[in-house]
């Protein structure tokens, strides 16, 4: 079992929906990101906090807003996507130099 | 140049072969070193760190040479559940520790 948990497990959204995804670890970690997958891929890096702060945004469109609430949680909100953004959404958390994986959030966009 | 470069697969091997992967990152820099595995609609998961000294574990060796840039890994008598995508994931500080990860390999082992 993953000690990241991550919410929803799959959502179906049209290109005028608001919706977020969320995610949590209780390891302690300072450090959470937003990876994103397509089929046959590996994970792009998205979104790095650290200590709570957005330290990496590799140039993700602003139709996807992280936020950090406290150490142990980590969202993406999602508004007006595309169809292309259809993907496996990952958030993994790491201590000193493993990352630790969530099951992933399969997003569909209509 | 991508940052980090994996073989391409797929790799189709008999059960009990020896397999080997290689990876290079571009990255002078880069600090930490891992593989990762990923079995199909699933998490990856490390399978294991890379040093500069090499580490073994059980079937699984891994090798660093920062001098080339280069990072392997070598499996052993293939197991049927070896089958899945190998990462090889390389981590630096640009402004920020940013974890990159390689295209992957895919490992199919038959029986």
């Amino acid at each position: 079992d993953t000690e990241v948990t991550q919410t929803p497990k799959h959502l179906v959204m049209g290109m005028t929906n608001k919706k977020s995804l969320k995610c949590e670890q209780h390891m302690g970690h300072r450090a959470m990101y937003w990876y994103k997958q397509k089929a046959k891929k590996p994970p792009e890096l998205m979104f790095v906090y650290s200590y709570e702060k957005l330290s990496i945004n590799e140039s993700v469109p602003s139709r996807f807003s992280p936020e950090c609430p406290n150490s142990s949680l980590l969202n993406l909100h999602l508004h007006a996507l595309q169809p292309e953004d259809s993907a496996l959404y990952l958030c993994a958390s790491s201590g000193a130099g493993e990352l630790f994986f969530g099951e992933g959030s399969r997003l569909t966009v209509l | 140049r991508k940052e980090v470069e994996q073989d391409p697969g797929p790799f189709n091997v008999p059960e009990g072969a020896t397999v080997a992967f290689n990876c290079t990152y571009s990255n002078s820099a880069s600090q930490s070193f891992f593989w990762y595995r990923q079995d199909c609609r699933k998490e990856p998961k490390l399978l294991m760190s890379v040093y500069s000294s090499g580490n073994e574990d059980g079937r699984f060796t891994a090798q660093l040479n920062r001098a080339s840039q280069y990072i392997s890994l070598l499996i052993r008598d293939s197991k049927l559940s070896d089958s899945a995508t190998y990462l090889c994931v390389v981590e630096g500080y640009t402004g920020g520790f940013k974890t990159i990860f390689g295209a992957g390999t895919r490992l199919f082992v038959k029986a």
